[in-house]
């Protein structure tokens, strides 16, 4: 059974119109990250929430923004997408505390025309 | 447009063989690392975890070791199938974040 959900698995939009990009989970875990992921890199961190404290990352663009607004879901805006923006987006929970694993969906492909 | 990904690292063994992906990582202080497997078009995977007060832990066809003294993470695979292949990345947790090593690419010959 699918534990983190992200839809839609392949999305396109165009060049500087906003799109959201939704994740749930069934865990009930307190943190949800937002990772991109490029092609034959390794994902990169934009922002996570522990419950409703958002935390961004200092290289994150302000282009990317994220809601909250319950504990199962997580939205990742973004404003104006630009053609670098092209990648795999991959949402990801874990418990709180320290040492807890992360648990990864199978991310929504984003492609900008 | 896009950037240009790393060449990842690969590793190209026979079907049945057993694999080792090694990896070195960069925090003495990191105290639990995790092996994740990404198969295409899909999510890391979580596949096994250590902490720092242990040198080996295994799983289903899976070890992994950890030699802290030249920090050193490696992940062995017994007689490995067609379904191992992906991109094998280790993870250290830093300051309650993922860091993520640059990933090595399993290809199993038949």
């Amino acid at each position: 059974d699918a534990m983190v959900i992200q839809n839609p698995r392949y999305q396109v939009t165009q060049f500087g119109k906003p799109v959201t990009l939704s994740c749930s989970q069934t865990l009930n875990h307190n943190v949800m990250y937002w990772y991109q992921q490029k092609s034959s890199q390794a994902p990169k961190l934009l922002f996570h929430y522990y419950d409703k404290d958002f935390n961004n990352e200092a290289d994150t663009p302000d282009n990317f923004q994220s809601r909250r607004p319950n504990t199962s879901f997580c939205f990742l805006d973004i404003r104006s997408p630009g053609l670098g923006d092209a990648a795999m987006y991959l949402c990801a929970t874990s418990r709180g505390g320290n040492n807890q694993p992360q648990h990864f969906g199978d991310g929504t492909r984003l492609s900008i025309l | 447009g896009e950037s240009v990904g790393l060449h990842l690292p690969t590793l190209s063994v026979q079907e049945g063989d057993n694999s080792i992906i090694n990896c070195a990582y960069s925090n003495s202080a990191s105290d639990y690392f995790i092996w994740y497997k990404q198969e295409s078009g899909k999510g890391p995977q979580f596949i096994i975890d250590i902490r720092s007060n242990m040198d080996k832990r295994q799983g289903q066809r899976v070890t992994v070791l950890l030699n802290k003294t030249v920090k050193h993470l490696s992940l062995q695979i017994a007689a490995t199938q067609p379904g191992d292949s992906a991109v094998y990345f280790c993870a250290e947790i830093r300051a309650q974040k993922l860091v993520f090593g640059q990933g090595t690419r399993l290809t199993i010959n038949p």
